[in-house]
């Protein structure tokens, strides 16, 4: 079956604009993650949504980050003017329940690169 | 508050020999501990996890890891590496917090020769 799919793959931007990142996870997996990865910071989380709502929003670095998630399907992470040091690959993941054994499925991820 | 260390950013071993990455935890509660792998331009793979039970732990791909908790490690090993176990391996900890959110290491880059 269909993996997580992520969208733009890339996506460069200039400083102050702002971006939205989509991910389309698993049909039916109920958790949703994002994560950052960039050369500095490894592997960071960002925000993770249970359904609609999102629990845990303890990894987003400022208020210029946002997240949404409809229908307990899509979401799309927004960062509102851009900086330079948001350049990172955003990885998104998916599972198919809370629980903490239960397998994250990530996609390809979005690299996101701010001039 | 859970942590997770790798020792070496950079392993490179010849192929047929032994993989041998290494991974330390810290957690204030029973851990649950995982190895992905990523290729490169991809997303993240799970190769194996530990939760409870047997501490000897068989992934994909010819991988093991084995929980110490003595130790609070997990090293991943593959007894003969091949050219397509060319990758990134990251080990991460499960916050068990609620969201099940990872937390990760900095990743091993493996390199290996022919």
């Amino acid at each position: 079956g269909a993996g997580v799919s992520q969208s733009p793959s890339n996506k460069v931007t200039e400083k102050g604009k702002d971006v939205e990142l989509r991910c389309d996870p698993i049909s039916g997996h109920t958790a949703l993650y994002w994560y950052r990865q960039s050369l500095g910071q490894g592997l960071e989380f960002l925000i993770y949504f249970q359904g609609n709502s999102a629990p845990d929003k303890s990894g987003l670095p400022s208020d210029r980050f946002s997240a949404e998630r409809t229908g307990g399907s899509v979401s799309t992470l927004t960062i509102q003017r851009t900086q330079q040091e948001d350049s990172a690959v955003y990885l998104c993941a998916s599972s198919s329940n809370r629980g903490w054994a239960y397998e994250q499925y990530f996609g390809p991820g979005t690299r996101l690169t701010v001039t | 508050a859970q942590s997770v260390t790798q020792l070496g950013s950079h392993v490179s071993v010849s192929e047929g020999a032994l993989v041998l990455l290494r991974c330390n935890y810290s957690s204030s509660v029973p851990p649950y501990l995982f190895w992905y792998v990523q290729y490169p331009n991809q997303g993240l793979q799970l190769l194996l996890k530990y939760t409870t039970g047997a501490t000897l732990v068989k992934g994909i791909n010819g991988f093991e890891a084995e929980f110490k908790k003595s130790e609070t490690s997990f090293h991943l090993t593959k007894p003969s590496a091949h050219m397509s176990d060319a990758a990134e391996y990251f080990c991460a900890v499960s916050d068990r917090s609620g969201s099940e959110k990872l937390v990760f290491g900095k990743g091993t880059k493996l390199t290996v020769n022919p």
